[in-house]
C-alpha cells in the first residue's frame, strides 16, 4: 500500500543535541512538506519541498534543516538552535501543484522530546 | 495571504446530537477548503474538500461543509455524533503557493 512512513514514532534528544528525524513516501509525490504541531497552535510550516534537490522555508524554519536527494525522502533535522524543539512533527505529501485540488496525504507523526 | 479561523477550541456534543464546527477564512480569490481529522498521536485524515462547483461537499464518516461565500465560512456538521467522531478537527485553505494553512484545531468531545 502506497503511504508515507515517518520514523521513530517517539524521539528523545538531549539538549544541544541535533537529531534528524525521517519521512519517507511512495506515492510518487513531487511535493514534501514538513509540519510541527503544538497544542492549541494548530500546524506550522516548516519547510517544503516541490521538486527533488530543491525547498524552501516555511514560516518557522529557524533551527531546523532539511535536504531532498530523493524524491521519495525528505528528512528533517532539528539543531541545537532551535530553542523548543519538544513538539509533534508531520510530514505531508502531494502531487506537484496540486495541494489546492487533492491537500495532503500525512505520515503518522514522530513525536519529539527534549530532557 | 490566506487564514482560517476555527471558533471553539472545544466542542462537547451528546452522542446522537448535531455536531457543527466552524470555519472562517480569509482570501481576496476563491479559496480551496479543507476539512481534516486527526485522532491521538496520529497523522490528519481528509474528511472533504471543497474546490469548484457545488457548494455543498459530502466527506467521508457522514460530514459535510457548505461553502458560503457570503459569509466567508466553510463550516463542518455531522446530524448524529457517534463516540468514534471523538478527535480534533482541522480547517485549512490553499496557501497560493502549493501549500496549505490551517485553523488552529477544534476538540470535538462526545458523551454518552
Amino acid at each position: 500500500d502506497g503511504g508515507i512512513t515517518q520514523s521513530p514514532k517517539y524521539l528523545f534528544r538531549k539538549e544541544g543535541q541535533n537529531v534528524t528525524l525521517s519521512c519517507e513516501q511512495n506515492l510518487n509525490h513531487d511535493a514534501m512538506y514538513w509540519y510541527r504541531q503544538d497544542p492549541g497552535q494548530g500546524l506550522r510550516l516548516i519547510y517544503y519541498s516541490q521538486i527533488v534537490n530543491d525547498f524552501q522555508k516555511g514560516d518557522i524554519a529557524e533551527g531546523y534543516s532539511v535536504s531532498r536527494e530523493k524524491k521519495e525522502s525528505f528528512p528533517l533535522t532539528v539543531t541545537s538552535a532551535q530553542k523548543n524543539p519538544t513538539a509533534f512533527y508531520l510530514c505531508a505529501s502531494s502531487a506537484r501543484g496540486s495541494s489546492g485540488d487533492y491537500g495532503y496525504t500525512f505520515g503518522s507523526g514522530t513525536r519529539l522530546t527534549v530532557v | 495571504a490566506q487564514s482560517v479561523t476555527q471558533l471553539g477550541s472545544h466542542v462537547s456534543v451528546s452522542e446522537g446530537a448535531l455536531v457543527l464546527l466552524r470555519c472562517n477564512y480569509s482570501s481576496s480569490v476563491p479559496p480551496y477548503l479543507f476539512w481534516y481529522v486527526q485522532y491521538p498521536n496520529q497523522g490528519l485524515q481528509l474528511l472533504l474538500k471543497y474546490t469548484t462547483g457545488a457548494t455543498l461537499v459530502k466527506g467521508i464518516n457522514g460530514f459535510e461543509a457548505e461553502f458560503k461565500k457570503s459569509e466567508t465560512s466553510f463550516h463542518l456538521t455531522k446530524p448524529s455524533a457517534h463516540m468514534s467522531d471523538a478527535a480534533e478537527y482541522f480547517c485549512a485553505t490553499d496557501s497560493g503557493n502549493s501549500t496549505l494553512t490551517f485553523g488552529k484545531g477544534t476538540m470535538l468531545l462526545v458523551s454518552p
